[in-house]
């Protein structure tokens, strides 16, 4: 079964761009979670989406967006990118909240 | 504010020992726990979950849950140089929330 596909694995940015970045779940998995670490802080959580709905959302600005398409491949999206965006973006799925939750290899984003 | 508290460390340990590894947990209607390792540069790998009290062990791997004194603990056996990594504990309520993860480092 294939794992967590995150894509692209690498990404530089300058100040004030956008980027899109690209999820695809285990198959058959319907939850999606984004999370932002960064070098001293933990996982920091951005927001979950089931079924195409976003059901949770973390404590980061309207500029981190989200959503979810019918085959459960999520995009998250960051818009006006500040130096404080550079991170290591990853994406987590899992039939549900309560049951495990695998992560994908992560977009490491570098804003210059 | 759910919150999942774990000691940042590190936590050293000679290899061949026992590590200890313990988190709490503040929403009593939590009802899913795991533990990840993550290796410098990686991401998260999920290397145990525990839904009910008492213990679950996987190979050299024991996760303890005591949802009354709501803290859950995970066990390594005979540790390896290689189990030297940054271990996160999640809990699982209608959202999965994460500790801050503690460093282990296990000396040969």
């Amino acid at each position: 079964k294939a794992g967590v596909t995150q894509t692209p694995r690498y990404l530089i940015k300058t100040r004030g761009q956008q980027v899109t970045l690209s999820c695809s779940p285990i198959s058959g998995h319907r939850s999606v979670s984004w999370y932002q670490q960064t070098p001293g802080q933990g996982l920091q959580f951005l927001f979950e989406y089931f079924s195409e709905t976003q059901r949770n959302k973390g404590n980061f600005p309207g500029r981190f967006s989200g959503r979810q398409f019918s085959n459960s491949r999520s995009e998250m999206n960051v818009s006006t990118l500040e130096l404080g965006d550079s991170a290591l973006y990853l994406c987590a799925s899992s039939l549900s909240t309560l049951t495990k939750a695998f992560f994908g290899q992560g977009t490491r984003l570098t804003v210059v | 504010q759910k919150e999942v508290e774990q000691n940042s460390g590190p936590l050293s340990v000679p290899e061949g020992a026992i590590a200890s590894l313990n988190c709490t947990y503040s929403d009593r209607g939590s009802q899913s726990f795991f533990w990840y390792r993550q290796y410098s540069g990686k991401s998260p790998e999920l290397i145990m979950s525990i839904y009910s009290n008492g213990d679950k062990e996987d190979g050299r791997f024991t996760a303890q849950l005591n949802k009354a004194s709501q803290y859950v603990s995970l066990l390594i056996r005979d540790s390896q140089p290689s189990d030297s990594a940054t271990y996160l504990c999640a809990v699982g309520g209608n959202m999965l929330t994460f500790g801050g993860g503690t460093r282990l480092m296990v000396k040969p």
